[in-house]
């Protein structure tokens, strides 16, 4: 069984600029779900992808956007950075059996300059 | 609004120490409530759930009751050992429509010293 993978590993953009993360879920996994940890801190729920549609969304601007694709895996997309949004950024997938039990990936280190 | 709060930290024992570290929930409903545990340069792992009061999870060792009168879910282990040096993270979930977000503490570091 594959578990959640992300890329880049780490990503270092300067401020202004537009970023794209990737996830791909667990097998069998058709919910994805987008978390950013700042330093120190527990992660915060970004938003999550259910059917190639939003389903859900935390605390974050609209310059947070994502996609979900029909193999279920998805990106987020980050335009005009800002230097708070320098963070790792977590993706996590679930099963529409078992919706409240997400696993996560290893992350994406993204430093804004 | 939904809320975890945990213990301050960090926490440092000995090899072989027992562990508590506390978890109290604030949740409109009845979540399920989990611990995650973050090794160094490293994403977060399910470490245990439980899904309704009175339940117990445990792993690897660790243990957690879900507590709904006294809306906690305290993590416990009764021989800590280096290897559990991470930093741990209680969260809840609710199912509102199909929407399953996880609402995180902010995580407390546990160090373990030889």
């Amino acid at each position: 069984e594959t578990g959640v993978t992300q890329s880049p590993t780490h990503l270092i953009k300067t401020r202004g600029q537009q970023v794209t993360l990737r996830c791909s879920s667990q097998s069998g996994h058709n919910t994805v779900s987008w978390y950013q940890q700042a330093l120190g801190q527990g992660p915060q729920f970004i938003f999550q992808y259910y059917r190639e549609e939003e389903n859900g969304r935390g605390n974050f601007p609209p310059r947070f956007s994502g996609l979900q694709f029909p193999n279920y895996s998805s990106e987020l997309n980050v335009n005009a950075l800002e230097l708070d949004d320098s963070a790792l950024y977590l993706c996590a997938s679930s099963s529409r059996q078992a919706p409240d039990t997400q696993y996560f990936g290893p992350g994406t280190r993204l430093t804004v300059l | 609004g939904n809320s975890v709060t945990q213990m301050e930290g960090p926490v440092t024992l000995s090899e072989e120490a027992f562990l508590t570290i506390n978890c109290t929930y604030t949740a409109t409903g009845y979540p399920s409530l989990f611990w995650y545990v973050q090794y160094p340069g490293e994403g977060l792992q399910l470490l245990l759930k439980a899904t309704k009061a009175d339940d117990k999870g445990s792993n690897k060792g660790f243990e957690a009751t879900y507590r709904k009168e006294t809306t906690s879910f305290h993590l416990e282990k009764g021989s800590v050992q280096v290897s559990d040096s991470a930093v741990y993270f209680c969260a809840l979930s609710l199912l509102t429509g199909a929407n399953s977000k996880l609402t995180f503490g902010k995580g407390i570091t546990l160090s373990v010293r030889p």
